[in-house]
């Protein structure tokens, strides 16, 4: 089956700096997801990637669909403390259903 | 416009009960999908539903079951619980069958199997 390799599995920075993390995988997907889950809650969607190459921001948040097709990554600028939390990407193809990275813990230093 | 409502939030079962959670989707939304979500394991993918139909089944075993009813409410079933069945619930849900503008989780189902 697909899997995704989410790095790094977690990272700690300080308030104000920029992080990046990225998802690759053994296989192509024509969808990419970006997730934010914190604690008690569902994940919530931040971006979604529909084309091959397309960069999308939403906000402080940047995230890119590889152009081979089988990589993402995420990056958020000027980190602040609500940033703290899980980051998850996700990427489907076709008909088969959504597979999950196994996440990117957060952690932000005010 | 109300999100995706998982019941309930938290749930205690004995070993070998069988338990159902339930979700509702954003009013619109056809899909439903359930993952189970564990400190070792992730987010592991359980089934969609469209339509009423089952479109997408993870490898689980068939002590895990689901359905759709007309007004896309979803329900999981699990039978014969496990303390390994001891997990985050979650459902999401989406306009179509294929997620294309991305799925909206609910907040979960905790399960613990004692």
């Amino acid at each position: 089956g697909q899997q995704l390799n989410q790095s790094p599995q977690s990272m700690f920075i300080q308030e104000g700096e920029d992080v990046s993390m990225n998802c690759t995988s053994s296989s192509i997907f024509n969808t990419w997801l970006w997730y934010k889950q914190d604690p008690g809650e569902g994940p919530v969607l931040l971006i979604a990637l529909y084309k091959a190459g397309e960069l999308t921001s939403n906000g402080r948040l940047t995230a890119q669909f590889g152009i081979t097709r089988k990589d993402s990554f995420l990056n958020i600028s000027a980190s602040i403390p609500s940033d703290v939390g899980i980051y998850f990407c996700a990427g489907r193809y076709n008909n088969n259903d959504m597979r999950f990275g196994a996440g990117t813990r957060l952690t932000v230093k005010p | 416009k109300a999100g995706v409502t998982q019941t309930p939030r938290y749930l205690i079962k004995t070993r070998g009960q069988q338990v159902t959670l339930s979700c509702s989707p954003i009013s619109g939304h056809r899909s439903v999908s359930w993952y189970q979500q564990t400190p070792g394991q992730g987010l592991q993918f359980l089934f969609e539903y469209f339509s009423e139909t089952q479109r997408n089944k993870g490898n689980f075993p068939g002590r895990f079951s689901g359905r759709q009813f007309s007004n896309s409410r979803s329900e999981m079933n699990v039978s014969t619980l496990e303390l390994g069945d001891s997990a985050l619930y979650l459902c999401a849900s989406s306009v179509d069958f294929q997620g294309f503008y991305g799925y909206t989780f609910g907040s979960g189902t905790r399960l613990t199997v004692v």
